[in-house]
């Protein structure tokens, strides 16, 4: 099992550039997550899904969006990137009501 | 009031030094409760479930107190590598969202 895995690791973008940040599990876990971790704070939740073809928005949806079309994917969108959103992504995975385990994370820089 | 608390320390405590962090949670329907170590620039991991009756790992013990609702971890014999931050999470069960707190950092010194 490789778990949860994220990609890429390091992403450099400049200010209204787009992009992707891919993640994808491996052990049919139905709820996945996407947070955001800024310098020195705790997590951010960004998106969530509760299994393929459901999403809902967390407490920091702005700037981003997400698809959920099979359980292993759960691909984070950011169009217009702005300097607010450099901060580390971590995708998670869980079974309902049993611990997240989290990807190695995307550490995003806008410029 | 927020729906989970953490002090956020930093916790500065010697080599073999007893530790305990406590986190208070806000939802009385809260239905399972964890602690997850983060190290600098890494992922959160999981630590320790904690259960009603309370659990021990070794040098951690996990306790749960649902009537003044807070969760509590204790590091007994503190190593150098106990050296991270430490997240509460709490979860509401069902659909809702899992909360995570902000994370109490603890530096064990040599």
């Amino acid at each position: 099992n490789a778990g949860v895995t994220q990609t890429p690791k390091f992403r450099i973008l400049k200010i209204g550039q787009s992009m992707t940040l891919q993640c994808a599990q491996d052990m049919n876990h139905n709820y996945m997550y996407w947070y955001r971790q800024d310098p020195g704070m705790g997590l951010k939740l960004i998106y969530y899904s509760v299994g393929a073809g459901i999403t809902d928005k967390g407490e920091v949806p702005n700037g981003y969006n997400v698809s959920r079309s099979t359980t292993e994917d759960f691909p984070l969108r950011l169009e217009l990137a702005a300097p607010s959103q450099t901060s580390v992504y971590f995708c998670a995975s869980a079974i309902v009501g049993n611990e997240q385990f989290f990807g190695p994370g995307t550490r995003l820089t806008v410029l | 009031r927020k729906e989970v608390e953490q002090d956020p320390g930093p916790f500065n405590v010697p080599e073999g030094a007893t530790v305990a962090f406590n986190c208070t949670y806000s939802n009385s329907a809260s239905q399972s409760f964890f602690w997850y170590r983060q190290d600098c620039r890494k992922e959160p991991k999981l630590l320790m479930s904690v259960y009603s009756s309370g659990n021990e790992d070794g040098r951690f013990t996990a306790q749960l107190n649902r009537a003044s609702q807070y969760i509590s971890l204790l590091i007994r014999d503190s190593k150098l590598s106990d050296s991270a931050t430490y997240l509460c999470v709490v979860n509401g069960g069902g659909y809702q969202k899992v909360t995570f707190g902000t994370g109490t950092k603890l530096q064990v010194i040599p």
